[in-house]
């Protein structure tokens, strides 16, 4: 199982983060996993920021709740997610995982570092 | 919430020391859900224990997890020279899942 993100390195603050996860070896059509998006600041520790299942049932890190969209793309094997209005605090490595056994992550992506700089 | 607190925040060891390191959760974890995660520099983290005491695949059996509702235990019995990084707990038993915030296990 491998899982890959990919997007824009660098957005403006103010405007909206896309970042999509590719996964190989496994398929998102699974009932069995929640695909998972993490992310973690420059020098600090990590932060769950949701999830999306088969179903389209999503929950999300109540301190983003009001910016942030997970969704799946079966077709493309793909699962992606949006930030809304960015600002310098959501500079982080971001990655995706799979969620498995209830909710450890067993598999990562390699991380994609997203900077908001004008 | 569930807040995860994990001490001590860095452990100075040698290689061939013991190590424990603790994770207290702020109110009962539901069934035991605990993991606990290594992460080397610059790279990403790896699952070590899942459901509080399972090690995950190919996770060498030196690393053990105990524990169970508020209080949970990563021990690496011998450290080995690549066991020197940051070590996350995280629970999922309760929405929103959470992760501490590390304790960085160091060379002596």
């Amino acid at each position: 199982v491998q899982l890959q993100e990919s997007g824009p390195g660098l957005v403006k603050p103010s405007q909206t983060l896309s970042l999509t996860c590719t996964v190989s070896g496994d398929s998102v059509n699974s009932g069995a996993y929640y695909w998972t998006w993490i992310r973690q600041p420059p020098g600090k520790g990590l932060e769950w920021l949701g999830y999306v299942f088969l179903t389209g049932s999503t929950s999300y890190s109540p301190s983003l709740k009001r910016r942030i969209v997970m969704s799946l793309d079966i077709s493309a094997n793909q699962f992606s997610l949006t930030l809304s209005s960015v600002t310098a605090a959501d500079t982080a490595v971001y990655y995706c995982a799979r969620a498995a056994n209830g909710g450890s992550f067993d598999f990562w992506g390699q991380g994609a570092l997203v900077t908001v700089s004008s | 919430e569930i807040v995860l607190t994990q001490s001590p925040a860095t452990l100075s060891l040698s290689p061939g020391d013991r190590a424990t390191l603790s994770c207290r959760a702020s109110q009962r974890v539901n069934s035991d859900s605990l993991a606990w995660y290594q992460q080397k520099f610059g790279q990403t983290p790896t699952l070590l224990i899942r459901s509080a005491t399972t090690r995950a695949a190919a996770i060498p059996d030196r690393f053990s997890g105990s524990g169970y509702g508020t209080d949970f235990t990563l021990t690496i019995s011998r450290l080995e020279p690549e066991d020197f990084a940051v070590y996350y707990c995280h629970q999922y038993g309760n929405l929103p899942w959470t992760f501490g915030p590390g304790t960085r296990v160091e060379i002596k």
